[in-house]
């Protein structure tokens, strides 16, 4: 079972370029999620999708972008890399509303010098 | 503001070692309380729980929610060195439908 896939698993970047995480799951959930981990930090939400077509921001989005054509991808955009965007980088999908029980892709270490 | 506040955030023990981990908090429209395992790479789903005074179990590893008290507790008995982890506690609610609400998390480190 693939579950949910994030690409690349590594990245660095330069400041001011820009680059795209991918997502994909094949459990056919509606709900899907990023969020970044910085170190001695929980999680932090910074989009969401609740189905093809539909995103909404979270908790932490400047900086980033998202789109959701389809219910397997999730993609997400940054634009101009700052330093304050090196983290870790999750996506995650759920099955039912509200972020319960989610299913964690396996982290996109990424790092803006 | 909601928030989520773990302690210890960190814990050194040894092997068949019992441990209590523990998570309060404060979030508007509670939902339910999540725990998570993070070892290197991505948190693994342990526990959610909607109902106070209800514990569930799995294998050597159990917690409990108490709604009035605004806390839940991890247990972990007999410890392995593959207990060694980040343990996160996350709460659903708020504001959006779309947030769980992450604490800090406790690293724990189960000596041989």
């Amino acid at each position: 079972n693939a579950g949910v896939t994030q690409t690349p698993k590594f990245r660095i970047l330069k400041i001011g370029q820009s680059m795209t995480l991918q997502c994909a799951q094949d459990m056919n959930h509606n709900y899907m999620y990023w969020y970044r981990q910085d170190p001695g930090m929980g999680l932090k939400l910074i989009y969401y999708s609740v189905g093809a077509g539909i995103t909404d921001k979270g908790e932490v989005p400047n900086g980033y972008n998202v789109s959701r054509s389809t219910t397997e991808d999730f993609p997400l955009r940054l634009e101009l890399a700052a330093p304050s965007q090196t983290s870790v980088y999750f996506c995650a999908s759920s099955y039912s509303s509200h972020g319960e029980k989610l299913f964690f892709g396996s982290g996109t270490q990424l790092s803006v010098l | 503001e909601d928030k989520v506040v773990q302690s210890p955030l960190s814990l050194v023990v040894h092997e068949g070692d019992t441990v209590t981990l523990n998570c309060s908090y404060e979030v508007t429209n509670f939902r339910s309380l999540l725990w998570y395992k993070q070892e290197k790479k991505a948190p693994t789903f342990l526990f959610m729980l909607t109902s106070s005074g209800i514990e569930k179990k799995s294998g050597r590893l159990s917690s409990i929610l108490d709604k009035k008290e605004l806390f839940s507790i991890l247990n972990i008995t007999a410890t392995q060195t593959g207990d060694s982890a980040v343990y996160l506690c996350a709460v659903s609610g708020g504001g959006s439908q779309g947030n769980l609400i992450f604490g800090k998390g406790t690293k724990l480190s189960v000596k041989p």
